[in-house]
Order: C-alpha cells, then sequence, then structure tokens
C-alpha cells in the first residue's frame, strides 16, 4: 500500500529556533498534502493544505508566516516551524492523497517539544 | 461549517461491544472514516463508509450510518484491550479532499 514518511518522529528545540518537518509520499506522487495539528488530549486539527507547485492554504487563524510550507516536488512536503516557542509544542502530523485512492495517507506523525 | 462531533469517554467491560457515536453537520460529506490512534502514535484508519451506504462490516466491527440524521456510529465486538485507544471520527467530501476530525473518544476496557 502507499506510504508516507514523516521526518523527524520527534524533536525537541530550544525557543526560538526553527523546526524542519519533512512528509514524503514514498511510492506515489501527492499532489496535495495537509498538515494537521494535535495538542495533548485534543483532535486533530487542520492547519493548512499544501498543493504542489503553488502556495498553501492555511486555515483560519494559522499563521503563515510562522508554519512556513513548500511543496515543491509530487513527493515532498515540508513544514517548517519558525521561531518556536513552548506554545507551539504539538504533535504534528501530515497526510497525502493519492490520485485514484479512496482515502488519505497519513504519515506518522512529528512529536515536537520546545524548551 | 463543517463540525463532527464525538462523546469524549467510553468505558465498557472486556467481551462487551462497544458502540462510539458521532454526528456530522456537513451534508456534502461523502466519506465518513474512523481512525484509531494509541498513545503516541500516528492514526491507523480502521474502516471508512460511503455516504450512499447505511452499513458496512469488517470483521469485528460494524459502521452504521444514518445520512438523514447524519449520525455516524462504530460498534466493536468483542472488545479487548487491546481495543484501548482514542477513536476518530472524520469526514471529507472527497477522497482526496482535507479531512475534518471529531474530538475523539476515549475508549477504556475494564476487566
Amino acid at each position: 500500500g502507499a506510504v508516507v514518511s514523516q521526518h523527524p518522529s520527534w524533536v525537541i528545540c530550544k525557543s526560538g529556533t526553527s523546526v524542519k518537518i519533512e512528509c514524503r509520499s514514498l511510492d506515489f506522487q501527492a499532489t496535495t498534502m495537509f498538515w494537521y495539528r494535535q495538542f495533548p488530549k485534543q483532535s486533530l486539527m487542520l492547519m493548512a493544505t499544501s498543493n504542489e507547485g503553488s502556495k498553501a492554504t492555511y486555515e483560519q487563524g494559522v499563521e503563515k508566516d510562522k508554519f512556513l510550507i513548500n511543496h515543491a516536488s509530487l513527493t515532498l512536503s515540508t513544514l517548517t516551524v519558525t521561531s518556536a516557542h513552548p506554545e507551539d509544542s504539538s504533535f504534528y502530523i501530515c497526510s497525502a492523497s493519492r490520485q485514484g485512492a479512496e482515502k488519505l495517507f497519513f504519515g506518522s506523525g512529528t512529536q515536537l517539544s520546545v524548551l | 461549517g463543517e463540525d463532527v462531533e464525538q462523546s469524549l469517554f467510553l468505558s465498557v467491560r472486556e467481551g462487551d461491544s462497544s458502540v462510539i457515536n458521532c454526528t456530522y453537520t456537513d451534508s456534502s460529506s461523502t466519506y465518513l472514516y474512523w481512525y484509531k490512534q494509541e498513545p503516541g502514535a500516528g492514526l491507523q484508519l480502521l474502516t471508512y463508509i460511503f455516504s450512499n451506504m447505511d452499513m458496512k462490516q469488517d470483521q469485528r466491527l460494524t459502521v452504521l450510518l444514518n445520512k438523514k440524521d447524519k449520525h455516524l456510529s462504530l460498534r466493536i465486538a468483542d472488545t479487548q484491550t487491546g481495543d484501548s485507544a482514542i477513536y476518530f471520527c472524520a469526514e471529507s467530501i472527497t477522497s482526496a479532499s482535507k479531512i475534518i476530525f471529531g474530538s475523539g473518544t476515549r475508549l477504556s476496557i475494564r476487566p
């Protein structure tokens, strides 16, 4: 089946630094990828929709200058949390759509802890 | 707008059936999903149903859809300790569009 690889699986960083999370579709081309954030004991909230070769569409309340999304190829989307602060500590998970598939494919998620 | 609601907790005895309920508001939802998330882990798609279906059964899992009431349920037969997790109801308009998740139901199993 289709595989979505997300890296890193966890990261700890100092406040003020930037962190890049990668989401790769390993065996298919993903024209659209989605980025979600999940705070502890809460649901997954859609942050943005990433389309290959174009600007990402951000959900209301998500700062596009803070959460930079790049979808430069059909197999890779990146989320960069710029100038991370402790309140950005969360579980980030991506998903990718494959043409003709009846479902989205999710990465395994990245646990970000900002000290 | 899009909204998916679930109760937050469910406790069942091992061996009994678990029924997790969900309601959604978007009448254009075509795909309805149930995901499972174990502690510290990603999402596992358990099953999904198309909006033109009333029921889908897959081994111990039975999904019932009442499209008129926008009500979805997941029944887990013979609940085991390994079923302890958070179960998310979710919906999307197409298989390639964004998925809107419910708040999740934490299922706990008691002996």
